[in-house]
């Protein structure tokens, strides 16, 4: 496609409820990251795909975060037994190689946890 | 710890004024540096890069970017400001050696007044 996909635009989650956050990255991209933005603050850095390999997940603050990336193209974010401080918009970001020449943002994902 | 301030939360500039806004970072050896813009409910715009080279760069939208090394800053600016340029800023770093992951500020609110 000519940009980065997110779905859904916006999710409300009662609080213990699992989500599944998608993100279709652009043709030919090879590398696919994830970050989060909590109100009022700067995207943070959760995972890193290069193709299907998943490089680096510093940045997941727990084990309720997973994400995968399994043909190397569509990425999926699950959150498990989402809380409220997990509220925020999840980004999606993919460049053609490493990034030395920027990255595309999605539109985001604005999650809301009840 | 690698990290990036933007030191101003707003900056209020009237229009055809001259901008700048200030973003100041901390990583060592030779970082690769960003300017993003966010418009409500959407995702980040890319604006300009500095990777090497020339240390004025020139982006999108008539905006530009000084690095300094021995200040570890890369101010954004910009001759003359338009309302709509009113906008979230966001400056980010990225180190080569750390995988393509950016390290985003928290961002600077720009407001120009007609």
């Amino acid at each position: 496609g000519a940009g980065v996909s997110q779905s859904p635009r916006y999710k409300v989650a009662k609080r213990g409820q699992d989500v599944a956050l998608r993100c279709d990255p652009i043709s030919g991209h090879v590398s696919l990251f994830w970050y989060q933005q909590a109100l009022g603050q700067g995207p943070e850095f959760l995972t890193y795909f290069q193709n299907e390999a998943q490089l680096d997940k510093s940045g997941l603050p727990s084990d309720r975060f997973f994400a995968e990336r399994p043909e190397g193209s569509v990425s999926t974010l699950k959150i498990q037994r989402t809380q409220q401080e997990d509220s925020a918009v999840y980004l999606c970001a993919s460049s053609l190689e490493s990034g030395a020449w920027g990255y595309t943002f999605g539109s985001g994902t604005r999650l809301t946890v009840v | 710890a690698q990290s990036v301030a933007q030191p101003e939360d707003q900056v209020n500039v009237a229009e055809g004024n001259p901008l700048t806004v200030k973003c100041t970072y901390s990583v060592s050896g030779n970082p690769y540096l960003f300017w993003y813009v966010q418009y409500p409910n959407r995702g980040l715009q890319f604006l300009l890069k500095y990777i090497t080279g020339d240390n004025l760069v020139k982006g999108s939208y008539g905006f530009e970017a000084e690095f300094n090394k021995s200040q570890t800053s890369f101010h954004l600016k910009k001759p003359s400001a338009l309302v709509s340029d009113s906008a979230l800023y966001f400056c980010a770093v990225r180190d080569p050696r750390q995988g393509g992951k950016l390290i985003f500020g928290q961002g600077t609110e720009l407001s120009v007044k007609p």
